[in-house]
């Protein structure tokens, strides 16, 4: 079974950094980009970045450069995404999710259950 | 403020069509494919559209997707009570050089 296995919810302090992680499973982790979306309390999905674990070739949305680091290991099939420094406004649902699809069109065919990320003081 | 536009909620009674709309530009909708995602809260989204009208194997028939233009629409004919659910649409904008998603429709059966 193709899957996406995200790490749990975590509760942190603003400045503190974190990484959470994604690790694929049931096909070859290194074909295929995986992407990060994150969701706001009550809003829509955003879509932050992806990377393509092969090479570890990332492209982030403009939103997010500088904001967040896009990252994988191919030996565990894991990516990650993380931050340096959090703020409350990064308290959110943060997806991964699998691209497929070919050359006239990709899409998102896999989604990881989503890490919860709360920052409070 | 999404990029793509799609009505906050929309509702039906079981039985019935309903119809999400999603609204975009020549960078995104006009110049690529659209998807669409339904997501039950607590859950993982879940592919329920590629390619504007294609179904991934497992999404019952009564899904059917469609665009003109810069506009796509998703339509459920006879609606059931488990379709309750947010969607959301999506595609890649060749201007923002990444995915956009729509705000999100919310769904509610009656």
């Amino acid at each position: 079974e193709v899957q996406l296995v995200q790490s749990g919810a975590e509760v942190k302090k603003p400045g503190e950094s974190l990484k959470i992680s994604c690790k694929g499973s049931g096909y070859i982790f290194t074909s295929y980009w995986i992407a990060w979306v994150r969701q706001m309390p009550g809003k829509g999905l955003e879509w932050m970045g992806i990377i393509y674990p092969g090479d570890s070739d990332t492209i982030y949305s403009p939103s997010f450069q500088g904001q967040v680091t896009i990252s994988a290991d191919k030996s565990i099939s894991t990516a990650y995404l993380q931050w340096s420094s959090l703020t409350a406004s990064d308290t959110a649902m943060y997806y991964c999710a699998r691209r497929n699809g070919h050359n006239l069109g990709w899409y998102f065919d896999v989604w990881g259950r989503g890490t919860l990320i709360t920052v409070s003081s | 403020q999404s990029v793509l536009t799609q009505p906050p909620s929309a509702s039906g009674t079981p039985g019935q069509r309903v119809t999400i709309s999603c609204s975009g530009s020549n960078s995104n909708i006009g110049s690529d494919i659209v998807n669409w995602y339904q997501h039950l809260p607590g859950t993982a989204p879940k592919l329920l559209m590629f390619s504007v009208n294609q179904r991934p194997s497992g999404v019952p028939d009564r899904f059917s997707g469609s665009k003109s233009g810069t506009s796509a629409s998703l339509a459920i004919s006879t609606l059931q009570s488990e379709d309750e659910a947010d969607y959301y649409c999506a595609a890649w904008d060749g201007s923002l050089n990444g995915w956009v998603f729509g705000g999100g429709t919310k769904l509610t059966v009656l």
